[in-house]
């Protein structure tokens, strides 16, 4: 069972760089979301997506885009990195609907924004 | 406002002790989900427990359990007889049926010293 892979695992950027982590799950989900998680802070959210083709915001979008390519992958893009975005980046999905699941979390991916 | 609010930032306690995480979340809603995840130090996030707010029964599973108090909105977690091995940051959630969003707490690191 993979259950929810992001890639890449680690990232290192120079400041105006973009790069997109790629984050895709196997448990048939409707929900996707990305996090980020920096010292003190907890999990705060960026986007998430409720289902294929919808994207929402969350509490910190600015400076970030998304994608979500079909109901297995959800992708988070940078489009000018910045060293404030220099965090740990956590993929999750849960199974929403009539009730609200657990959050399923991809391994994560930590970037560095030089 | 939805609120998860984590009031120990860090704790110690030597092995074999008991210890309680505290959980305060505010929410206007009637329906909600609170859950509790481990972040051990290799950093992928483990779902602990999931309780919905109709169902206030306190769960016990080995060393660990769970106190729902909607009185006090409160969902407390103890580990008896604590290990070494559950060192690591704790994080309580809040979740809802409507919106698909999941409000974090700051987290509670915790160090079990042998």
């Amino acid at each position: 069972n993979a259950g929810v892979t992001q890639t890449p695992k680690f990232q290192v950027l120079k400041t105006g760089q973009s790069m997109t982590l790629q984050c895709a799950q196997d448990m048939n989900h409707n929900s996707m979301y990305w996090y980020r998680q920096d010292p003190g802070m907890g999990l705060r959210l960026i986007y998430y997506s409720a289902s294929e083709g919808t994207t929402d915001k969350g509490e910190v979008p600015n400076g970030y885009n998304v994608s979500r390519l079909n109901k297995r992958e959800f992708s988070l893009r940078l489009e000018s990195a910045a060293p404030s975005q220099t965090s740990v980046y956590f993929c999750a999905s849960s199974e929403t609907g009539r009730a609200t699941g657990e959050l399923f979390f991809g391994e994560g991916s930590r970037l560095t924004v030089l | 406002a939805q609120k998860v609010t984590q009031a120990q930032t860090e704790i110690s306690v030597v092995e074999k002790e008991d210890v309680t995480l505290d959980c305060v979340y505010e929410t206007r809603d009637t329906t909600y989900y609170l859950f509790w995840y481990k972040q051990p130090p290799s950093g992928e996030l483990v779902f602990l427990i999931r309780r919905n707010s109709f169902d206030e029964q306190n769960e016990i599973s080995g060393r660990y359990s769970w106190n729902f108090q909607k009185s006090t909105s409160s969902f407390n977690f103890t580990i008896t007889a604590s290990q070494v091995v559950d060192s690591a940051v704790y994080f309580c959630a809040l979740g809802f049926l409507t919106g698909n969003q999941f409000y974090f707490g700051t987290g509670t690191s915790l160090t079990v010293i042998p």
